[in-house]
């Protein structure tokens, strides 16, 4: 069965540090991996996602994720965190398509960016 | 982006009544629809996926006559939740895929159903 784990309730950074979203992932044939951003009382935003080809992947607001099959790994990272940063961050696995390509989300990561 | 509605954004109710929640895609048609329930701090549950003029396909233990969703049009699908209950207060997230250019699903900015 697919799944999605992270491992980390609660990641704390200090504002202009790196920051890492941990998140492994387990799928039969060949992930879909994406992360989105939720704020408060807010619905999701995709950040970025991997089908293929690179496995360091580029997405919004300066954020990247890279792909590693042999850890079945699909880490956030951004090298300068904002305090605006601040939120729930979700990754998920999409099931295939014989599967209507409905995601499989983690438990969720909440990011806490302080000055 | 492409962009997701959801309406309302939040809805007080009775007990016993029932609520209609939309969901539209603004600016692109959606293959398929989800819709999603979500608790505080915690993730989203899938509740069901939708295609348009075809029936929903529910998730395990989600109960199909308790929570109606029509597909009416490739961007438009609702949730109703039937005689509602305190226990169905949750945020509630849609979200509808496209495959063009890329396949991507967009999600709406979420209702927030309290049921007194």
């Amino acid at each position: 069965a697919q799944s999605v784990a992270q491992p980390e309730d609660q990641v704390n950074v200090a504002e202009g540090n790196p920051l890492t979203v941990k998140c492994t992932y387990s799928v039969s044939g060949n992930p879909y991996l994406f992360w989105y951003v939720q704020y408060p009382n807010r619905g999701l935003q995709f950040l970025l996602k991997y089908i293929t080809g690179d496995n360091l992947v580029k997405g919004s607001y300066g954020f990247e994720a890279e792909f590693n099959k042999s850890q079945t790994s699909f880490h956030l990272k951004k090298p300068s965190a904002l305090v605006s940063d601040s939120a729930l961050y979700f990754c998920a696995v999409r099931a295939g398509y014989n599967q209507g390509g409905k995601l499989i989300f983690g438990q969720g990561t909440e990011l806490s960016v302080k000055p | 982006g492409a962009v997701v509605s959801q309406h309302p954004s939040w809805v007080i109710c009775k007990s016993g009544t029932s609520v209609k929640i939309e969901c539209r895609s603004l600016d692109f048609q959606a293959t398929t629809m989800f819709w999603y329930r979500q608790f505080p701090k915690q993730s989203l549950m899938l509740m069901a996926t939708s295609n348009e003029g075809s029936k929903a396909t529910y998730e395990q233990g989600v109960e199909k006559d308790k929570f109606l969703i029509n597909h009416a049009s490739l961007t438009l699908s609702t949730l109703t939740v039937t005689s509602a209950h305190p226990e169905d207060s949750s945020f509630y997230i849609c979200s509808a895929r496209t495959t063009i250019p890329t396949d991507t699903q967009y999600f709406g900015p979420g209702t927030r159903l309290t049921v007194l």
